[in-house]
């Protein structure tokens, strides 16, 4: 499995833009990155996915460098409703066992007003 | 229904005895994930079934802790003889199986199950 490290938190205030890396040195050939929000006392939520370069939707914008080390998350002009547990998995999008959900620590944001 | 339905919400139950822990996946998703969560914690993975057969049980924690999907659709996850330390929110997630298409990692979470065994 794929292992993945990102920052244990992380603090910031309203309207700023918020990037959370991660770090995926194994990542494989076949896997696809992706990235969930969790807010307390309810289950996971999917953002974003991506497999290289850049991925933007109307929530956020992944980035991902060529050699598919690491990614970053990027929130723009956070609110305090972005406040919440985000987590970085790697897996194999042909694969729906739990290479390709399991879940590490996560980071855990904290916006202030 | 439109989502991943758990049930029950909330469930209160004394050391030693025996929980069922209730999943509705979304219609048509035949991958079925179970995980479990203590407070403040990350999210320990139990269990994956696709369609009605479980590929990977590693995660369950002991032989108290049982699972078994019927008709590639509901999921039960058993634990017997509750202990105080299978207090957690017990979390199902669905998505879509192998071939279904290429974002097929994008799971959907039920609420879950708040267990507290006392």
């Amino acid at each position: 499995l794929a292992k993945t490290t990102q920052p244990i938190s992380m603090d910031s205030y309203e309207g700023q833009e918020v990037n959370i890396t991660c770090s995926h040195n194994n990542i494989a050939t076949n896997d696809y990155i992706t990235w969930y929000q969790q807010f307390p006392s309810q289950g996971p939520r999917f953002i974003i996915q991506g497999y290289k370069t850049k991925v933007t939707n109307e929530v956020a914008s992944l980035f991902i460098p060529a050699d598919r080390k690491s990614s970053t998350l990027s929130l723009p002009r956070v609110s305090l409703s972005d406040t919440a547990v985000y987590y970085c998995l790697v897996g194999d999008s042909g694969d729906t066992g739990r290479r390709a959900l399991t879940f590490g620590s996560g980071t855990r944001l904290q916006v202030q007003p | 229904g439109a989502g991943v339905s758990q049930s029950p919400s909330n469930k209160v139950t004394e050391k030693g005895k025996d929980v069922e822990l209730r999943c509705d996946p979304i219609s048509g998703h035949t991958a079925l994930y179970w995980y479990r969560q203590s407070l403040g914690q990350g999210l320990e993975f139990l269990i994956y079934f696709q369609g009605n057969s479980a590929p990977d049980k590693s995660g369950l924690p002991s032989d108290r802790f049982s699972a078994e999907r019927t008709g590639g659709s509901v999921s039960t996850l058993t634990i017997q003889r509750t202990q105080q330390e299978d207090s957690a929110v017990y979390l199902c997630a669905s998505s879509l199986g192998k071939g279904q298409g290429l974002h097929n990692t994008e799971a959907f979470f039920g609420q879950g199950t708040r267990l507290t065994v006392v």
